[in-house]
Protein backbone atom coordinates (compact mmCIF):
# COMPACT_ATOMS: atom_id res chain seq x y z
CA UNK A 1 0.00 0.00 0.00
CA UNK A 2 0.91 3.37 -0.63
CA UNK A 3 3.15 4.80 2.31
CA UNK A 4 3.43 8.40 3.55
CA UNK A 5 5.96 9.26 6.07
CA UNK A 6 6.48 12.68 8.62
CA UNK A 7 9.69 13.57 10.10
CA UNK A 8 9.93 14.13 12.71
CA UNK A 9 7.84 12.37 14.62
CA UNK A 10 8.15 14.78 17.91
CA UNK A 11 9.70 17.83 18.47
CA UNK A 12 9.88 20.44 20.92
CA UNK A 13 10.98 24.10 20.95
CA UNK A 14 10.84 27.72 22.24
CA UNK A 15 8.14 30.47 22.07
CA UNK A 16 9.20 32.33 19.47
CA UNK A 17 11.35 29.95 17.05
CA UNK A 18 9.95 28.26 13.94
CA UNK A 19 9.94 24.14 13.16
CA UNK A 20 9.86 22.89 10.25
CA UNK A 21 7.61 19.24 9.53
CA UNK A 22 8.34 17.23 6.45
CA UNK A 23 5.70 15.18 4.78
CA UNK A 24 7.15 12.42 2.06
CA UNK A 25 5.48 10.02 -0.09
CA UNK A 26 7.69 7.15 0.00
CA UNK A 27 6.27 4.89 -3.10
CA UNK A 28 4.49 7.41 -5.52
CA UNK A 29 4.26 11.13 -6.79
CA UNK A 30 1.49 13.01 -5.18
CA UNK A 31 0.71 16.56 -6.92
CA UNK A 32 -2.02 16.81 -3.64
CA UNK A 33 -0.97 16.76 -0.02
CA UNK A 34 -2.94 17.72 3.15
CA UNK A 35 -2.09 18.98 6.03
CA UNK A 36 -4.29 18.63 8.84
CA UNK A 37 -4.08 19.41 13.00
CA UNK A 38 -5.60 17.01 15.33
CA UNK A 39 -6.23 18.66 19.46
CA UNK A 40 -6.17 16.35 21.98
CA UNK A 41 -9.44 14.25 22.12
CA UNK A 42 -10.78 15.63 18.83
CA UNK A 43 -11.23 15.36 15.19
CA UNK A 44 -8.15 16.18 12.35
CA UNK A 45 -9.44 19.66 10.86
CA UNK A 46 -7.84 20.56 7.42
CA UNK A 47 -5.57 23.06 7.60
CA UNK A 48 -4.36 23.57 4.10
CA UNK A 49 -4.49 22.03 0.27
CA UNK A 50 -0.41 21.41 -0.51
CA UNK A 51 -0.07 21.85 -4.19
CA UNK A 52 2.91 21.16 -5.86
CA UNK A 53 4.47 23.92 -8.25
CA UNK A 54 2.11 25.96 -6.84
CA UNK A 55 0.33 28.59 -3.77
CA UNK A 56 -1.04 26.11 -1.43
CA UNK A 57 -4.60 26.60 -0.52
CA UNK A 58 -5.31 27.29 3.21
CA UNK A 59 -9.07 26.72 5.15
CA UNK A 60 -10.48 29.68 6.47
CA UNK A 61 -9.21 30.90 9.61
CA UNK A 62 -6.01 29.59 9.12
CA UNK A 63 -2.77 32.27 9.19
CA UNK A 64 -1.02 31.62 5.88
CA UNK A 65 1.81 34.00 7.34
CA UNK A 66 2.32 31.42 10.10
CA UNK A 67 1.73 27.65 8.51
CA UNK A 68 3.81 28.29 5.74
CA UNK A 69 3.64 25.28 3.51
CA UNK A 70 5.95 24.83 0.70
CA UNK A 71 5.47 21.26 -2.15
CA UNK A 72 8.88 21.73 -3.78
CA UNK A 73 8.55 17.96 -5.27
CA UNK A 74 5.99 15.65 -6.22
CA UNK A 75 7.30 13.48 -3.49
CA UNK A 76 7.32 16.26 -0.53
CA UNK A 77 5.67 18.91 1.22
CA UNK A 78 6.93 20.86 4.14
CA UNK A 79 4.96 22.90 6.85
CA UNK A 80 6.69 25.68 8.93
CA UNK A 81 5.11 26.84 11.60
CA UNK A 82 6.72 30.43 11.96
CA UNK A 83 7.31 32.34 15.54
CA UNK A 84 5.61 29.21 17.38
CA UNK A 85 3.88 29.71 20.43
CA UNK A 86 2.79 27.37 23.04
CA UNK A 87 -1.38 27.35 21.54
CA UNK A 88 0.08 25.80 18.19
CA UNK A 89 1.38 22.92 20.39
CA UNK A 90 -0.91 20.29 18.49
CA UNK A 91 -0.61 16.84 16.51
CA UNK A 92 0.15 17.74 12.89
CA UNK A 93 -0.77 15.35 10.67
CA UNK A 94 -0.29 14.91 6.55
CA UNK A 95 -1.75 13.07 4.10
CA UNK A 96 -1.68 12.12 0.38
CA UNK A 97 -3.11 10.84 -2.43
CA UNK A 98 -1.75 8.52 -5.27
CA UNK A 99 -2.58 9.51 -8.60
CA UNK A 100 -5.70 8.26 -10.02
CA UNK A 101 -7.05 7.30 -6.29
CA UNK A 102 -9.86 8.88 -4.42
CA UNK A 103 -8.37 7.18 -1.10
CA UNK A 104 -6.37 9.48 1.41
CA UNK A 105 -3.09 8.06 2.97
CA UNK A 106 -1.80 9.46 6.18
CA UNK A 107 1.31 9.73 7.92
CA UNK A 108 2.02 8.93 11.22
CA UNK A 109 1.75 12.63 12.56
CA UNK A 110 4.18 15.73 14.49
CA UNK A 111 3.75 16.15 17.45
CA UNK A 112 4.45 19.69 18.55
CA UNK A 113 4.97 21.08 21.80
CA UNK A 114 5.90 24.57 22.24
CA UNK A 115 7.55 25.80 25.55
CA UNK B 1 -20.35 23.26 4.33
CA UNK B 2 -20.77 20.04 4.89
CA UNK B 3 -20.48 18.48 8.10
CA UNK B 4 -20.07 14.59 10.29
CA UNK B 5 -21.16 13.80 13.25
CA UNK B 6 -20.00 10.75 15.27
CA UNK B 7 -22.31 10.48 18.25
CA UNK B 8 -20.89 8.59 20.22
CA UNK B 9 -17.94 9.61 21.92
CA UNK B 10 -16.64 6.91 24.06
CA UNK B 11 -17.70 3.01 23.39
CA UNK B 12 -17.15 0.04 26.23
CA UNK B 13 -17.53 -2.96 24.90
CA UNK B 14 -16.25 -6.44 26.33
CA UNK B 15 -15.01 -9.22 24.11
CA UNK B 16 -17.47 -10.34 21.65
CA UNK B 17 -19.79 -8.19 21.79
CA UNK B 18 -21.33 -6.70 18.74
CA UNK B 19 -20.43 -2.94 17.66
CA UNK B 20 -21.93 -0.56 15.85
CA UNK B 21 -20.68 3.29 15.57
CA UNK B 22 -23.05 5.88 13.92
CA UNK B 23 -21.86 7.96 11.48
CA UNK B 24 -24.06 10.92 10.06
CA UNK B 25 -23.22 13.30 7.43
CA UNK B 26 -24.46 16.84 6.06
CA UNK B 27 -24.38 17.10 2.25
CA UNK B 28 -26.69 17.42 -0.39
CA UNK B 29 -24.55 15.98 -3.51
CA UNK B 30 -22.59 12.62 -4.09
CA UNK B 31 -20.29 11.69 -1.37
CA UNK B 32 -17.66 8.91 -0.88
CA UNK B 33 -17.57 7.81 3.10
CA UNK B 34 -14.63 6.28 4.68
CA UNK B 35 -14.00 5.14 7.95
CA UNK B 36 -10.26 5.11 9.78
CA UNK B 37 -8.93 4.16 12.39
CA UNK B 38 -6.16 4.83 14.42
CA UNK B 39 -4.68 2.67 17.22
CA UNK B 40 -2.69 4.30 20.20
CA UNK B 41 0.42 5.78 19.08
CA UNK B 42 -0.11 4.73 15.21
CA UNK B 43 -1.37 6.53 12.42
CA UNK B 44 -4.22 6.46 10.57
CA UNK B 45 -5.24 3.46 8.56
CA UNK B 46 -8.12 3.25 5.94
CA UNK B 47 -10.56 0.56 7.43
CA UNK B 48 -13.11 0.82 4.30
CA UNK B 49 -14.68 3.11 1.78
CA UNK B 50 -17.69 3.50 -0.42
CA UNK B 51 -17.90 5.60 -3.68
CA UNK B 52 -20.75 3.91 -5.01
CA UNK B 53 -22.55 0.25 -6.22
CA UNK B 54 -23.21 -2.29 -3.06
CA UNK B 55 -24.20 -0.06 -0.02
CA UNK B 56 -23.02 -2.33 2.34
CA UNK B 57 -19.43 -2.26 2.08
CA UNK B 58 -16.90 -4.70 3.63
CA UNK B 59 -13.14 -3.68 5.04
CA UNK B 60 -10.40 -5.40 7.01
CA UNK B 61 -10.58 -7.30 10.04
CA UNK B 62 -13.71 -7.77 10.00
CA UNK B 63 -15.20 -4.49 9.76
CA UNK B 64 -18.32 -3.49 7.79
CA UNK B 65 -20.40 -0.35 7.12
CA UNK B 66 -23.68 0.54 5.70
CA UNK B 67 -24.26 3.65 3.47
CA UNK B 68 -28.06 4.49 4.11
CA UNK B 69 -28.47 7.71 1.61
CA UNK B 70 -31.89 8.26 2.92
CA UNK B 71 -30.51 8.96 6.36
CA UNK B 72 -27.53 10.68 5.57
CA UNK B 73 -25.81 7.86 7.62
CA UNK B 74 -22.85 5.41 7.43
CA UNK B 75 -22.88 3.46 10.68
CA UNK B 76 -19.34 0.97 11.22
CA UNK B 77 -20.81 -2.38 12.41
CA UNK B 78 -18.60 -5.38 13.56
CA UNK B 79 -20.47 -9.03 15.03
CA UNK B 80 -17.21 -9.49 17.19
CA UNK B 81 -15.36 -7.23 18.47
CA UNK B 82 -11.71 -8.16 20.35
CA UNK B 83 -9.41 -6.57 22.20
CA UNK B 84 -6.90 -5.51 19.60
CA UNK B 85 -10.18 -3.33 18.32
CA UNK B 86 -9.33 -0.75 21.07
CA UNK B 87 -8.76 2.63 19.04
CA UNK B 88 -10.45 5.73 18.14
CA UNK B 89 -12.52 5.26 14.58
CA UNK B 90 -13.27 8.50 12.47
CA UNK B 91 -15.65 8.34 9.84
CA UNK B 92 -15.12 10.94 7.51
CA UNK B 93 -16.53 12.37 4.13
CA UNK B 94 -15.38 13.81 1.01
CA UNK B 95 -17.67 15.41 -1.69
CA UNK B 96 -17.28 13.99 -4.93
CA UNK B 97 -14.91 16.96 -6.40
CA UNK B 98 -12.86 14.56 -8.84
CA UNK B 99 -9.80 16.29 -7.89
CA UNK B 100 -9.46 17.81 -4.52
CA UNK B 101 -10.30 14.96 -2.16
CA UNK B 102 -11.09 17.03 0.81
CA UNK B 103 -12.11 15.02 3.94
CA UNK B 104 -14.14 16.94 6.47
CA UNK B 105 -13.91 14.17 9.50
CA UNK B 106 -16.20 13.26 12.47
CA UNK B 107 -15.37 13.90 16.45
CA UNK B 108 -14.38 10.40 16.56
CA UNK B 109 -15.39 7.41 18.52
CA UNK B 110 -13.00 6.06 20.87
CA UNK B 111 -13.56 2.21 21.38
CA UNK B 112 -12.16 0.25 24.63
CA UNK B 113 -12.63 -3.54 24.46
CA UNK B 114 -11.97 -4.73 27.77
CA UNK B 115 -10.98 -8.58 27.69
Amino acid sequence: GAVVSQHPSRVICKSGTSVKIECRSLDFQATTMFWYRQFPKQSLMLMATSNEGSKATYEQGVEKDKFLINHASLTLSTLTVTSAHPEDSSFYICSASPPGLETQYFGPGTRLLVL
Amino acid sequence: AQSVSQHNHHVILSEAASLELGCNYSYGGTVNLFWYVQYPGQHLQLLLKYFSGDPLVKGIKGFEAEFIKSKFSFNLRKPSVQWSDTAEYFCAVNPYSGSARQLTFGSGTQLTVLP
